[in-house]
């Protein structure tokens, strides 16, 4: 199945600091989500990279996309205490309404 | 604010006793997901309607089975509980046009199975 792989499982940081997180896949994808889920919580939607692109901004969030690495790493500038939450990056394949969720890199930012 | 609402946010049933979540958007999205997500866990997809076409994960256990009577509503039927069900359900929404992706969750029911 299509589904991501999120590296590191968990990271602490202070506030300030940068926080990166990464996301691997297997097979071809249209396009790579990434949400944020806080503690007993829905998911957020934060960003969408399609193939096509390599980077993309929002706000403090940076994502990048190397598809001849199957790889996406999502980057956190200045974090604040309020970004502790689970993030979890969702591969999206060609033709398909489905999101195949990784399994999540858990951020605590200390204040 | 258009917005998917899930109802309860807390369930409790018995082992083996009947249960059903409720699911409502108000963002007319054709697309209406079901996720069960354990503690510390992803969340598993599994399954969803396309309008009124169901979809079923393969992998998903015959005890759940779903409806969805018009695009407003999708319900989660859990026929007999197991203590294994206990976890988190997550409704989702998303539209189907072109470079639209992203979906929209509730903020879940957590049931628990005593």
């Amino acid at each position: 199945s299509q589904q991501g792989e999120e590296d590191p499982q968990a990271l602490s940081i202070q506030e300030g600091e940068n926080a990166t997180m990464n996301c691997s896949y297997k097979t071809s994808i249209n396009n790579l989500q990434w949400y944020r889920q806080n503690s007993g919580r829905g998911l957020v939607h934060l960003i969408l990279i399609r193939s096509n692109e390599r980077e993309k901004h929002s706000g403090r969030l940076r994502v990048t996309l190397d598809t001849s690495k199957k790889s996406s790493s999502l980057l956190i500038t200045a974090s604040r205490a309020a970004d502790t939450a689970s993030y979890f990056c969702a591969p999206s394949a060609y033709n398909t309404d489905k999101l195949i969720f990784g399994t999540g890199t858990r951020l605590q930012v200390f204040p | 604010d258009a917005m998917v609402i899930q109802n309860p946010r807390y369930q409790v049933t018995q082992f083996g006793k009947p249960v059903t979540l409720s699911c409502s958007q108000t963002l007319n999205h054709n697309v209406m997901y079901w996720y069960q997500q354990k503690s510390s866990q992803a969340p598993k997809l599994l399954f969803h309607y396309y309008d009124k076409d169901f979809n079923n994960e393969a992998d998903t256990p015959d005890n759940f089975q779903s409806r969805r009577p018009n695009t407003s509503f999708c319900f989660l039927d859990i026929r007999s509980p197991g203590l294994g069900d206990a976890a988190m359900y997550l409704c989702a929404t998303s539209i189907r046009t072109s470079g639209s992706y992203e979906q929209y969750f509730g903020p879940g029911t957590r049931l628990t199975v005593t």
